[in-house]
């Protein structure tokens, strides 16, 4: 059974650091995998999609690798603002069945402070 | 806006209730899919739809739920004699079939049953 997990669970980084989100899972035999942003109370906005034959995917600031070999996944945001305070979730799509449903870490929720 | 729609946005119940919520997909994704969040959790899968068709449905969803899709457009989830656990944000999604399976989603519908 594929099992997603974020860590850390909170992260408070002052205004202009580099980061990194981290994100494993145990069933390496995924198709893709997404990185979202939630804002509280509201829905998930997709950042990055990389696919299962892929290293890394690259958007902005944001920089998002997968080694499927050892189950993780890393999301590098560069100089951070406050604006990118939200909860971060990494979502596995697998390959196993004919399966459309994503599995969900629990989210690493970032402050980042002024 | 053509992103995914979701009706209402925020809907308090008493217990016992009925309650039925509806999602509007991006126009062009053949397949829909239905999520739970509860508070400080990552969204847990519910079911999916390729067109009409509900290709697969989570143990979560005990008989009191039920989602159709009848056109193979908009979807619902009905919820039956609503319980307090019940209490969640349901989020839906819409995609292409393949390549990427890339996951869309709603703003989500915040369920409160009193």
């Amino acid at each position: 059974k594929q099992e997603v997990t974020q860590i850390p669970a909170a992260l408070s980084v002052p205004e202009g650091e580099n980061l990194v989100l981290n994100c494993s899972f145990t069933d390496s035999a995924i198709y893709n995998l997404q990185w979202f942003r939630q804002d509280p109370g509201k829905g998930l906005t997709s950042l990055l999609l990389i696919q299962s034959s892929q290293r890394e995917q690259t958007s902005g600031r944001l920089n998002a690798s997968l080694d499927k070999s050892s189950g993780r996944s890393t999301l590098y945001i560069a100089a951070s603002q406050p604006g990118d305070s939200a909860t971060y979730l990494c979502a596995v799509l697998n390959t196993s069945g004919n399966t459309g449903k994503l599995i969900f870490g629990q989210g690493t929720t970032l402050q980042v402070k002024p | 806006d053509t992103g995914v729609s979701q009706d209402p946005r925020h809907k308090i119940t008493k217990r016992g209730q009925n309650v039925t919520f509806r999602c509007d997909p991006i126009s062009e994704h053949n397949r829909l899919y239905w999520y739970r969040q509860t508070l400080g959790q990552g969204p847990e899968f519910l079911t999916y739809f390729q067109n009409e068709a509900q290709l697969e449905k989570s143990r979560l969803l005990s008989d009191r739920f039920s989602a159709e899709r009848p056109k193979g457009s908009f979807s619902t989830l009905e919820i039956q004699r609503t319980e307090q656990g019940d209490s969640a944000m349901y989020l839906c999604a819409s995609s292409f079939v393949g390549p990427r399976y890339e996951q869309y989603f709603g703003p989500g519908t915040r369920l409160t049953v009193t």
